[in-house]
């Protein structure tokens, strides 16, 4: 199983853009990274899956370097309503799959 | 596309009762996964069914046991409930693509369960 690890806490101010990166030094061949993000008391929502170099879509761009070893997951331009708990997963479809969330990394947005 | 669907949203058992959750994913989805979110332990994993089958498990004791049914629909029963076990019961559906490895889960609001 490939652990990961992100940071526990950030904080931004509305309009900038934010950065958060994950490691997953022992990810596999086969292996996808997945972003989701969760507002109290909500099921985590997905934000972006990638398996290599950059991914982007309305509301983020996820960056992969060549080695996979970690990825970051940016987010332009934030507001106070992107203040959630963000996780990274990283794992695949096929066999013995068991997600790990993590504690996930708890971004808040100031005015 | 309706999303995910879980009934009910809020349930208050005795300990020693016995539960059971439904979910209902998102049309065409056919694997459904359920966890278990606490402050303490946060997210935790409790066992995916694919096809009516159970694919894979999370450490949680017998105690707790699900099924999925034809329609792709599961439920999701804890027996002998203990006061540990209140907490977000959270139902995620996925649409796997066979051989891309991709695996976009799709979550449901969650039942709040609290057992006094």
């Amino acid at each position: 199983l490939a652990k990961t690890t992100q940071p526990i806490s950030m904080d931004s101010y509305e309009g900038q853009e934010v950065n958060i990166t994950c490691s997953h030094n022992n990810i596999a061949t086969n292996d996808y990274i997945t972003w989701y993000q969760q507002f109290p008391s909500q099921g985590p929502r997905f934000i972006i899956q990638g398996y290599k170099t950059k991914v982007t879509n309305e509301v983020a761009s996820l960056f992969i370097p060549a080695d996979r070893k970690s990825s970051t997951l940016s987010l332009p331009r934030v507001s106070l309503s992107d203040t959630a708990v963000y996780y990274c997963l990283v794992g695949d479809s096929g066999g013995s799959y068991i997600p790990t969330f993590g504690r996930g990394t708890s971004l808040i947005v100031h005015p | 596309k309706a999303g995910v669907t879980q009934t009910p949203r809020y349930l208050i058992k005795t300990r020693g009762q016995q539960v059971t959750l439904s979910c209902s994913p998102i049309s065409g989805h056919r694997s459904v996964s359920w966890y278990q979110q606490t402050p303490g332990q946060g997210l935790q994993f409790l066992f995916e069914y694919f096809s009516e089958t159970q694919r894979n498990k999370g450490n949680f004791p017998g105690r707790f046991s699900g099924r999925q049914f034809s329609n792709s629909r599961s439920e999701m029963n804890v027996s002998t409930l203990e006061l540990g076990d209140s907490a977000l019961y959270l139902c995620a559906s996925s649409f796997i693509a066979p051989g891309t490895g991709s695996y976009e889960q799709y979550f449901g609001p969650g039942t709040r369960l609290t057992v006094t």
